[in-house]
């Protein structure tokens, strides 16, 4: 079982439509989760950070994490065009290193 | 949020030559920086750990001799592929840890191209 999960889509929604990203994991350690948001041919951009267990709401990005599942979300409201990217989830238990998962591909259509 | 620059955003180099990548902290200090590889349509695998003064950390299956990493201050660490091959070609991006903080902030990538 790989230490972080992540379904690599790809996801295709209609502009303004809710999306929810997922990943799983198995690492009980892991407190630290992040969402990165990666465009073609660009390095990945930190769109949320999360401390252990609960939500975080920045604009339209929400991330929530369960640790009790082991189970994190990004949802995005009122989806644009512009959120058409790679969404990377990554954690780690503190130490240096991030686990990520293999990235969601996401086009939202105009 | 923080800004990590890298130079070159692209180098085309012919087989056998050695090309050096540039990755820097802009606003802030950072005594860890990491180096991955991406290859197209993959997730980021990393090749190494640079801690400033300190020799770097390579990930299993990393030839540390053909990859040479220097961190020789808090805002720059270099990644230098020697006797480049075709098969180097890829998409190298670092990333930069601000000292106590769990987060990295990524540059912009460097994409190599070995002819």
């Amino acid at each position: 079982q790989k230490e972080v999960e992540q379904d690599p889509g790809p996801l295709s929604v209609p502009e303004g439509a809710i999306v929810s990203l997922n990943c799983t994991y198995s690492n009980s350690a892991f407190q630290y989760f992040m969402w990165y948001r990666q465009y073609s041919r660009k390095g990945p951009e930190l769109l949320m950070y999360t401390y252990s267990s609960g939500n975080k709401e920045d604009g339209r990005f929400t991330a929530q994490v369960d640790k009790s599942s082991k189970y994190i979300s990004l949802f995005i409201r009122d989806s644009q065009p512009s959120d058409s990217a790679t969404y990377l989830c990554a954690m780690s238990g503190g130490s240096e290193k991030l686990v990520f998962g293999k990235g969601t591909k996401l086009t939202v259509n105009p | 949020g923080a800004v990590v620059s890298q130079h070159p955003s692209r180098v085309i180099c012919k087989s056998g030559t050695s090309v050096k990548i540039e990755c820097r902290s802009l606003d802030f200090q950072a005594t860890t920086m990491f180096w991955y590889r991406q290859f197209p349509k993959q997730s980021l695998m990393l090749m190494a750990t640079s801690n400033e003064g300190s020799k770097a950390t390579y990930e299993q299956g990393v030839e540390k001799d053909k990859f040479l990493i220097n961190h020789a201050s808090l805002t720059l660490s270099t990644l230098t592929v020697t006797s480049a091959h075709p098969e180097d070609s890829s998409f190298y991006i670092c990333s930069a840890r601000d000292p106590g903080a769990p987060e990295q902030y990524f540059g912009p990538g460097t994409r190599l191209t070995v002819t």
